[in-house]
């Protein structure tokens, strides 16, 4: 049993140049989320979805977009990087009757020069 | 707004009790949460109260006083495998969580 795979695990990127980020789940959950994970601070949320072709906005999604065209998989893009998009990016999964049980992935480290 | 603090970092001996605090401030509530974190990791799910009091579960119990904005995690027998960050979030009126920064907990032999 997977759990919810990510990848890459590492990427570095130039100023303006995109990626995509890609997130897979294998435990049939209804939510997925994109956060992201800075020094001295809590773990912010980019995006969300509460299902397959639904995504949302959270507290961080300026510079970032989200796919969710199947329901195993988040994808997230940056489509003109900047140096404050250097972190941390994890992807995370719930079942929707216990949403606050969320499944992480292994995190991707993210640096753009 | 919301606002969750936890102290930044906390040193512990083997095999002693620790107690890491976590308070928080919020317009709505709709639990509060402990995650488990291993450098270069992942979170991992510890403990969820929405109710006062203390729910325990092996050597981690985790307690809850909402009228105080106020939890704890207590950790009991400490092993060096314990050597990780433990997050705090809070579920707010509309189903989102948000994190503390977390305290970074060193065990010494």
């Amino acid at each position: 049993n997977a759990g919810v795979t990510q990848t890459p695990k590492f990427r570095v990127l130039k100023t303006g140049q995109s990626m995509t980020l890609l997130c897979a789940q294998d435990m049939n959950h209804e939510y997925m989320y994109w956060y992201r994970q800075d020094p001295g601070m809590g773990l912010r949320l980019i995006h969300y979805s509460v299902g397959e072709g639904t995504t949302a906005k959270g507290e961080v999604p300026d510079g970032y977009n989200v796919s969710r065209l199947k329901k195993q998989n988040f994808l997230l893009g940056l489509e003109s990087a900047a140096p404050s998009q250097t972190s941390v990016y994890f992807c995370a999964s719930s079942h929707g009757e216990e949403a606050e049980k969320l499944f992480f992935g292994s995190g991707t480290q993210l640096s753009v020069l | 707004g919301q606002n969750i603090d936890q102290p930044t970092e906390m040193t512990a001996t083997e095999g002693a009790i620790v107690q890491i605090n976590c308070t928080y401030q919020t317009s709505g509530f709709n639990g509060l949460f402990w995650y488990q974190q291993h450098a270069g990791e992942a979170p991992t799910f510890l403990s969820y109260n929405v109710l006062d009091g203390l729910e325990e579960k092996g050597r981690f119990s985790s307690f809850l006083s909402r009228s105080k904005g106020y939890s704890y995690l207590l950790l009991k027998e400490l092993q060096m495998k314990d050597s990780a960050s433990y997050l705090c979030a809070l579920m707010d009126s509309n189903y989102q969580l948000i994190w503390g920064a977390g305290t970074k907990l060193i065990i010494k032999p």
